[in-house]
């Protein structure tokens, strides 16, 4: 079985702040991990992902994200904030085998909302 | 471009009409997803395909049902026995490679009146 657990449902930050957004999961199998951004009305779009290769994880945007096993946490970051990163934001988890295959089925988050102030 | 379509973008339906909505892949993927999103729940898989002429059904398929002819194609029909339809769906796309993502047409939103 798996879980993810965003830890806040909305968060606010001022830009050019920096950005931290939580995410907690728990899962039987070694897990891939991702982070999923989805503007309003939109599909989503992928951020960055975590495939074992290495804990600290750097996607688009100048978003990056670290993966802590003792901790069971994948927490985003950006060291500063912009106006078009105003979103909401899903953290994933799926198992994968030794080989790195996923089986497909994704687990979500409930999002958090970030919305940034001027 | 490579990538996912679904259409249309806004759809409108009476209530006890079934209404199928489209998602289109020219990604050479072999597996495809349909989800559900509702405010505040994420989003909750309705059916998967892995295979052309293979589905299975995920966490809410109660009242939705799909079909997979071709692989480029994945149709969901919301029927009139889904007894909340009004949501915004998201279709997916999967490759057979190590540690792939999953990728995300930009959605249908229904609206049944």
């Amino acid at each position: 079985a798996q879980s993810v657990t965003q830890l806040d449902s909305h968060v606010s930050v001022s830009e050019g702040t920096p950005v931290l957004l939580r995410c907690n999961y728990s899962s039987s199998y070694s897990p891939s991990l991702f982070w999923y951004v989805q503007h309003p009305n939109k599909g989503l779009q992928l951020l960055l992902k975590y495939t074992s290769a290495a804990t600290l994880v750097k996607g688009i945007n100048g978003f990056e994200a670290e993966f802590k096993k003792s901790e069971t946490s994948f927490h985003l970051t950006k060291p500063s904030a912009h106006m078009s990163d105003a979103a909401e934001y899903f953290c994933v988890v799926t198992p994968t085998n030794a080989g790195g295959t996923s089986y497909g089925k994704l687990t979500f988050g409930q999002g958090t909302i970030l919305t940034v102030h001027p | 471009d490579g990538g996912i379509t679904q259409s249309p973008k806004y759809l409108f339906r009476k209530e006890g009409q079934n209404v199928t909505l489209s998602c289109e892949q020219n990604l050479n993927h072999d597996a495809m997803y349909w989800y559900r999103q509702d405010p505040g729940q994420g989003l909750r898989l309705i059916y998967y395909s892995q295979i052309v002429n293979d589905f299975q059904k995920g966490d809410i398929a109660e009242g939705y049902s799909v079909s997979r002819e071709k692989k480029e194609s994945f149709p969901l029909t919301v029927t009139s026995a889904q007894k909340n339809p009004t949501a915004f769906y998201l279709c997916a796309s999967l490759a057979r490679a190590s540690y792939n993502e999953q990728f995300f047409g930009p959605g249908t939103r229904l609206t049944v009146l």
